[in-house]
């Protein structure tokens, strides 16, 4: 299965866009992305997926190059409450990487 | 709240005894997964079940586990002869694979410490 690559962390100022790469050059036609977090001692969330187009949600959108490659989690409007891991995961056998460390700033 | 529920939240054992761990699914999932992490890491995968077919085994997860799933429904996670070194959180999912998609659903948890 395809395997992921994520940044380990990334800043953001609260109230402003939060922009999450993941690059999955591996991927198969099939296979769809699927991003999750988790906060602190948590179990982690599903946030959204994808297979082909951009999608959104009331979490997130996500953005999926033509070609399939990389694709983005964007959250608009970053609060304190979005500071979490994120993980970028392709296919259906779910294995997680280290995922991104989001920090939100005030 | 995501509808999986883990029981129990915390374990403090001694090495060398035998614990159980269950989770209870969204009901209408067909997919049960089981996760361990440990600090500063994702979850690993250990094992899946379609249903109460356990379809695949981590190499991570040695003789002395062993999960079931009887019925289709919850699932319980035992270790024995705990070491140390499976001190983590244990992570529960499921999911309902339909079409190709398969988004899963986390419990809670169960944190392990072996002392």
């Amino acid at each position: 299965d395809a395997k992921t690559t994520q940044p380990p962390s990334m800043d953001c100022a609260e109230g402003r866009a939060a922009n999450l790469p993941c690059n999955h050059s591996t991927i198969s036609g099939n296979e769809y992305v699927y991003w999750y977090r988790q906060i602190h001692s948590q179990g982690p969330q599903y946030i959204i997926h994808g297979l082909k187009n951009n999608e959104t949600n009331e979490m997130a959108s996500l953005i999926i190059t033509e070609d399939r490659k990389s694709s983005t989690l964007i959250l608009p409007h970053a609060t304190l409450r979005d500071t979490a891991v994120y993980y970028c995961i392709v296919g259906n056998d779910m294995r997680f990487g280290a995922g991104t460390r989001l920090t939100v700033k005030p | 709240d995501t509808g999986v529920s883990q029981d129990p939240r915390h374990k403090i054992t001694k090495r060398g005894q035998n614990v159980t761990f269950r989770c209870d699914p969204i009901s209408e999932h067909n997919r049960l997964y089981w996760y361990r992490q440990t600090l500063g890491q994702g979850p690993e995968f250990l094992t899946y079940f379609q249903n109460e077919a356990q379809l695949e085994k981590s190499r991570l997860l040695s003789d002395r586990f062993s999960a079931e799933r009887p019925k289709g429904s919850f699932s319980t996670l035992e270790i024995q002869r705990t070491e140390q070194g499976d001190s983590a959180m244990y992570l529960c999912a499921s999911s309902l694979v339909a079409g190709g998609r398969n988004e899963q659903f986390f419990g809670p948890g169960t944190r392990l410490t072996v002392l």
